[in-house]
């Protein structure tokens, strides 16, 4: 089993809708998990980070998390052609490294 | 913004070379990291230090790789000798924190290696 998984896409939404991007772990006591842009040839980017059951949002983005179905979301709204990137989730597991995913492709169309 | 700095952008090495690149990390943070992407998969953990000392360190981080801090600000991944299957962009990273849960890692550009 995979620790995180990630449907690897690619994800078609039309400039200004919403895209969702999901993501499950497998480890139970992973507390901590991050969702990064990765543009093609360059480096993650933090986009945001979610620690407790439920929301958080920043700007257009909203993060979910439900640790009992061990599954975290990525909700873009008003998607804009410059969102188009992979999606990495990324989870703290034991010790301190991150385990990545292995991406989502989001394309937004205009 | 602070940035975690890598040298070189792109390396091209012959199969059994061996290969150093650097980092220099966040000033104020205190764990490093390195990772590596092999083009079209995913970002897999390399190892990690911290204190001067590797702090964990994955399976594909065997005999042929080490990890050094040779001064207060540079950090250095070596491979000993260079195999096709190294060919791959390396980040690394850097966190303040490590141990809690707010661990958010910042990544540098990346390396780019290839092996010939």
């Amino acid at each position: 089993q995979k620790e995180v998984e990630q449907n690897s896409g690619p994800l078609s939404v039309p400039e200004g809708a919403i895209a969702s991007l999901n993501c499950t772990y497998s480890d139970r006591v992973s507390q901590s998990f991050f969702w990064y842009r990765q543009y093609s040839g360059k480096s993650p980017e933090l986009i945001m980070s979610i620690y407790s059951n439920g929301d958080k949002e920043d700007g257009r983005f909203t993060a979910q998390l439900n640790k009992a179905s061990q599954y975290v979301s990525l909700l873009i709204r008003d998607s804009q052609p410059s969102d188009s990137a992979t999606y990495l989730c990324a989870v703290k597991g034991r010790g301190n490294k991150l385990v990545f995913g292995a991406g989502t492709i989001l394309r937004v169309k205009s | 913004e602070p940035e975690v700095t890598q040298t070189p952008s792109h390396q091209v090495t012959q199969m059994g070379q061996e290969v150093i690149l650097r980092c220099v990390p966040i000033s104020n943070h205190l764990y490093f990291y390195w990772y590596r992407q092999i083009l079209g998969q995913k970002v897999e953990f390399l190892v990690s230090f911290y204190n001067n000392e590797i702090s964990e360190k994955s399976e594909i981080f065997d005999d042929q790789f080490s990890v050094e801090r040779p001064d207060g600000s540079n950090f250095t991944l070596k491979i000993r000798s260079t195999k096709l299957e190294d060919s791959a962009m390396y980040f690394c990273a850097s966190s303040w924190d490590g141990r809690s849960g707010a661990n958010v890692l910042t990544f540098g550009a990346g390396s780019r290696l290839t092996v010939l």
